[in-house]
């Protein structure tokens, strides 16, 4: 088990310009999450992939953000024309679907985000 | 929308004290998690709680949640230095069947030497 991998771990970008990150999850979990921390804030869910499917985006996840899981493995979430209000902590976490338990997250170290 | 608040924001307390954070909503939830995040870090989980007027223990740390499963709590006794960190709610709405949490804004503890 080598955790939740995410790439980069910082990114500072202009005003405007592109973005692209990457989160490797537990090689044996389904289910992949999507959140965003600003300072001073807890994590807030912006979508969910079960298996490549992705099948909830918060309305937080303006038409700027896409997020993929193409082949059910990695992730990766672009923002395109990147804002001030983008900067923040973009945390990856996976768990595996087991009715028989409660659901468990492993989140990753985060990508931290500064649009200047 | 779901909230959850969480108290106090910021806790600062010396090493030996005892400490309670609070995680209340005015909402129902299947079950509320505890994680705690150091920074530059993801949050990692502590405790999930499922059951009205649950408590559990984790070595120095006991979790409750409210009878009504509105609530929950947190006890630290006898603090360390190690225990300094983000400490996060996180509830889970009922009717969810994967992982899409509603958190606490967080409580920030520094425990001195």
């Amino acid at each position: 088990d080598t955790g939740v991998s995410q790439n980069p771990r910082h990114k500072i970008t202009k005003r405007g310009q592109n973005v692209t990150f990457r989160c490797d999850p537990i090689s044996e979990h389904n289910r992949l999450y999507w959140y965003r921390q600003t300072l001073g804030q807890g994590p807030e869910f912006l979508t969910y992939f079960q298996n490549e499917a992705q099948l909830e985006k918060s309305r937080l996840l303006s038409d700027r953000f896409s997020a993929e899981r193409p082949k059910g493995s990695f992730s990766t979430l672009e923002i395109q024309r990147t804002e001030q209000g983008d900067s923040a902590m973009y945390l990856c976490a996976s768990s595996w679907e087991d009715r028989a338990t409660n659901e468990k997250l492993f989140f990753g170290s985060g990508t931290q985000l500064s649009v200047l | 929308t779901q909230l959850l608040e969480q108290s106090p924001q910021f806790l600062s307390i010396q090493e030996g004290e005892n400490l309670t954070v609070y995680c209340n909503s005015s909402s129902v939830f299947s079950s509320l998690q505890w994680y705690r995040q150091e920074p530059g870090e993801g949050p990692v989980l502590l405790v999930t709680v499922v059951t009205g007027g649950e408590v559990k223990k984790l070595k120095r740390l006991t979790f409750q949640f409210g009878d009504a499963r509105k609530d929950s709590s947190l006890h630290i006794t006898a603090a360390q230095p190690g225990d300094t960190g983000l400490y996060l709610c996180a509830g889970l709405a009922g009717g969810t069947s994967y992982g899409k949490l509603t958190f606490g804004q967080g409580t920030i503890l520094t425990v001195h030497p």
